[in-house]
């Protein structure tokens, strides 16, 4: 079993619409986990930091953590065609920085 | 700042020459990664450092081998490429602590034919 899944999409969503990008994982020792974007040919940017459970909020995204369930997710709302990137969660046992554990991505498109 | 650069951004090799893949952050970050990233199969950790002249083995670190003598530079050498070492790498860096961010450099493209 992978340490980290995530559904590769593709998703296609119109402008506007709300997405939900979602990774489950084994581990439960994991406690802080991330999401990334991105865009093609570019190296993966910080989108979203959270510590175990909860919720986070910044503009017109979303970190949920369940932590009993072993579920992370990522909503954006109001999508744009700006948010058409690959989004990657990952998550690592501390902050000492030295295992990240990533998903896969979902490659996301967002139709004007 | 500059952040993370890599280079060359794209290069072929043929089986069993070898290269290497330069890394340099302008951060002054301790923590530094070595990534490849392959279709469908996310980010695999290849090798990291905590600090210059200091390196440890990450999820897939067979057929590579790194170098850390400064503080900005982290270097992945390959010896004796092979075409199952096609793919993009990243190399990152982070703060020390408080590590959730890492920084990612642009990527180098790799094809072993």
């Amino acid at each position: 079993q992978k340490e980290v899944e995530q559904d590769p999409g593709p998703l296609s969503v119109p402008e506007g619409a709300i997405v939900s990008l979602n990774c489950t994982y084994s581990n439960s020792a994991f406690q802080y986990f991330m999401w990334y974007r991105q865009y093609s040919r570019k190296g993966p940017e910080l989108l979203m930091y959270t510590y175990s459970s909860g919720n986070k909020e910044d503009g017109r995204f979303t970190a949920q953590v369940d932590k009993s369930s072993k579920y992370i997710s990522l909503f954006i709302r109001d999508s744009q065609p700006s948010d058409s990137a690959t989004y990657l969660c990952a998550m690592t046992l501390s902050n000492t920085g030295n295992q990240f554990y990533f998903g896969t991505g979902t490659s996301l498109t967002v139709i004007p | 700042n500059a952040g993370v650069t890599q280079t060359p951004k794209f290069r072929i090799l043929k089986i069993g020459q070898s290269m290497t893949l330069q890394c340099t952050q302008d951060m002054n970050h301790n923590y530094m990664y070595w990534y490849r990233q392959d279709p469908g199969m996310g980010l695999k950790l290849i090798y990291y450092s905590v600090g210059a002249g200091i390196t440890d083995k990450g999820e897939v670190p067979n057929g590579y081998n790194v170098s850390r003598s400064t503080t900005e530079d982290f270097p992945l050498r390959l010896e004796l490429a092979a075409p199952s070492q096609t793919s993009v790498y990243f190399c990152a860096s982070s703060y020390a602590h408080g590590s959730e961010t890492q920084y990612f450099g642009p990527g180098t493209r790799l094809l072993v034919l």
